[in-house]
């Protein structure tokens, strides 16, 4: 079963433009990560923001937590026709293993 | 240093067929985490093993499903039987092992049956 719900489930942007992506999920966590797909094949992690942190940078990324909400949100800033991909929220779950639960996704499309 | 490899990258199988996927975690790696993507489900968790401890397999959907690591490193998932429904890609992911480690993912294998 699914533990977050992302929104939206597609994105479509020109290229500069700003893209942010939600997500909600249900239980605590420890962590929450985003991941990037490709043509639906192997998952790239993109960033991890604990439990007990509000925001995160890497780069053009920026991550938010609000464990009040139980929400998350991804910010890609001037994006580019390479960041087209699809989104993946995923969290680690207190005492249930190190397994992540994803959420749907969102597919990003970049137009250049 | 290498990633999380797998093999086959494809596999078209008959139902009723039995396939084994293999997983090519990062040397070092003590966790390594199966997971399944299908259209209807998404991203599902199916397995995990952590070192010489029991694997936690509360995530298989039925006792078709299997795997085995062999000394702490290589693993294969096999599917017994296997059905339509089981077309999917199946993703191996590797970590230290640590809680907030990230999980490095593999190419997955992508399973069609007929």
């Amino acid at each position: 079963s699914q533990q977050g719900e992302e929104d939206p489930q597609a994105l479509s942007i020109q290229e500069g433009e700003n893209a942010t992506m939600n997500c909600s999920y249900k239980t605590s966590i420890n962590n929450l990560q985003w991941y990037r797909q490709n043509s639906g094949r192997g998952l790239v992690h993109l960033i991890l923001i604990r439990s007990n942190e509000r925001e995160k940078h890497s780069g053009r990324l920026r991550v938010t937590l609000d464990t009040s909400k139980k929400s998350s949100s991804l910010l890609i800033t001037a994006s580019r026709a390479a960041d087209t991909a699809s989104y993946f929220c995923a969290t680690r779950t207190p005492n249930a293993g190190n397994m992540l639960t994803f959420g749907g996704g969102t597919r990003l499309m970049v137009k250049p | 240093g290498a990633g999380v490899s797998q093999s086959p990258s494809n596999k078209v199988t008959e139902k009723g067929k039995d396939v084994e996927l293999r997983c090519d975690p990062i040397s070092g790696h003590t966790a390594l985490y199966w997971y399944r993507q299908s259209l209807g489900q998404g991203l599902e968790f199916l397995i995990y093993f952590q070192g010489n401890s029991a694997p936690d397999k509360s995530g298989l959907p039925s006792d078709r499903f299997s795997a085995e690591r062999t000394g702490g490193s290589v693993s294969t998932l096999t599917i017994q039987r296997t059905q339509q429904e089981d077309s999917a890609v199946y993703l191996c992911a590797s970590s230290r092992g640590l809680e907030t480690d990230t999980q490095y993912f593999g190419p997955g294998t992508r399973l069609t049956v007929l």
